[in-house]
């Protein structure tokens, strides 16, 4: 993996459902794996800063986990509120303390 | 504080003018970054500085764009002259680094640049 993907591009579910997404990085020279929520017409907000092999983190309803051997995090939502509707960004940071984000997927929540 | 500021929010010039864009990085964070995002490339670091000093400027697209940091709260993103395809979001972030963290970017409202 060249680059970062993150996967599905879009996802649309009912409140109350549990949902996933997938970001994939290339797990050479690795430094740390970043999560942002980015609300239409606002600036994203970073969620979780995650740099150890099997690292867990957790905000809410809202957790990560990262591997960093296969170079994979998966973010979880549970019981999905309107208010989750956002696009979730994940961005890989190097040595050179850039961030290379992913085009991120896009959430919608239906009441 | 306030977060990190930018100015302007919008900007609707033409063609060939130069456009200046301004951010303010959060008190006491010592690294900044520019961003550009558009439809097709998603968010892409344009340049970021450290202490003040430009560190990677890969990002820019061309001689038209450049960057500047005078001091620890100020920084500038031109373009001259500006075309249409420049029109986009243009986003600045600031964060700082501990020697035993890397931590998350706080991003400013961003700037919607039009060049029509």
């Amino acid at each position: 993996i060249l680059n970062v993907e993150q996967s599905p591009q879009s996802l649309h579910v009912q409140e109350g459902d549990s949902t996933n997404f997938t970001c994939s990085f290339p797990s050479s020279n690795f430094y740390a794996l970043h999560w942002y929520r980015w609300e239409t017409a606002k600036s994203p907000e970073a969620l979780f800063v995650m740099t150890l092999n099997g690292d867990e983190k957790k905000k809410g309803r809202i957790s990560a986990t990262l591997n960093t051997k296969e170079g994979y995090s998966y973010l979880y939502i549970k019981g999905s509120q309107p208010e989750d509707s956002a696009t979730y960004l994940c961005a890989r940071m190097d040595s050179s303390y850039k961030l290379i984000f992913g085009s991120g997927t896009r959430l919608l929540v239906r009441p | 504080d306030a977060g990190v500021i930018q100015s302007p929010r919008h900007e609707v010039t033409e063609m060939g003018q130069e456009v200046t864009l301004r951010c303010k990085p959060i008190s006491g964070h010592d690294y900044l970054f520019w961003y550009r995002q558009t439809m097709m490339r998603g968010l892409e670091l344009l340049i970021y500085f450290n202490n003040n000093v430009p560190i990677d400027d890969s990002g820019m697209p061309e001689d038209r764009f450049s960057a500047k940091m005078p001091n620890a709260s100020f920084s500038t993103l031109k373009i001259q002259p500006s075309e249409p395809r420049d029109s986009a979001v243009y986003f600045c972030a600031s964060s700082f680094r501990t020697s035993s963290s890397y931590n998350e970017q706080f991003f400013g409202p961003g700037t919607r640049l039009t060049v029509l």
